[in-house]
């Protein structure tokens, strides 16, 4: 299948700082990207879709001046958390498509906000 | 958005079939049904989808019922590493949103020795 990577795979930050989270597609070009957050025992929860060129369409309750989504090429998307708090504490998962394909999903990001 | 419902846990013995049932009763005629899994602090794993046919992959095979009104995930010989939570899930939308996936809580697969 194809290869979605992530990075960092884990981040730790402090209360105030913003963090910025990389997903790449490494083997097919991805005209969409897809961003979720999952909390703890919880199941994924979509923040954000995303396709190469233009403005991210967020979820409902989703704050878009707090999570920043860039999708500049067809290879990379990321993430930008502003002025991060505790709550923003999360795991991060990204996925990607081809033209309505099947999406595939990045490993994941740890975020620990102190 | 058609929802599917799972049940929240299975048990099964390794090396024996393991079948994961799912219903869809509103789903429409346009969209598929795909099933992920996620092995603890990973990302989602694509296992297979299917609109109408019953389809085989080297992982599972699915089953849909004449009707799509519920689906079945096939894993004939589960080991100790398909231990994860299953999620299937009725893929909405099209175009330029690429069908996003709502997820739901799943059905976590525990394979036993």
């Amino acid at each position: 299948g194809a290869v979605v990577s992530q990075h960092p795979s884990w981040v730790i930050c402090k209360s105030g700082t913003s963090v910025k989270i990389e997903c790449r597609s490494l083997d097919f070009q991805a005209t969409t990207m897809f961003w979720y957050r999952q909390f703890p025992k919880q199941s994924l929860m979509l923040m954000a879709t995303s396709n190469e060129g233009s403005k991210a369409t967020y979820e409902q309750g989703v704050e878009k001046d707090k999570f920043l989504i860039n999708h500049a090429s067809l290879t990379l998307s990321t993430l930008t958390v502003t002025s991060a708090h505790p709550e923003d504490s999360s795991f991060y998962i990204c996925s990607a498509s081809s033209l309505a394909d099947t999406q595939y999903f990045g490993p994941g990001t740890r975020l620990t906000v102190l | 958005d058609a929802k599917t419902t799972q049940p929240p846990s299975m048990d099964c013995a390794e090396g024996r079939a393991a079948n994961l049932p799912c219903n869809h009763s509103t789903i429409s005629g346009n969209e598929y049904v795909y099933w992920y899994r996620q092995i603890h602090s990973q990302g989602p794993q694509y296992i297979i989808h299917g609109l109408k046919n019953n389809e085989t992959n080297e992982m599972a095979s699915l089953i849909i019922t004449e009707d799509r009104k519920s689906s079945t995930l096939i894993l004939p010989h589960a080991t100790l590493r398909d231990t994860a939570v299953y999620y299937c899930i009725v893929r909405v939308g099209g175009g330029n949103q690429g069908g996003k996936l709502i997820f739901g809580q799943g059905t976590e697969l525990s394979v036993k020795p």
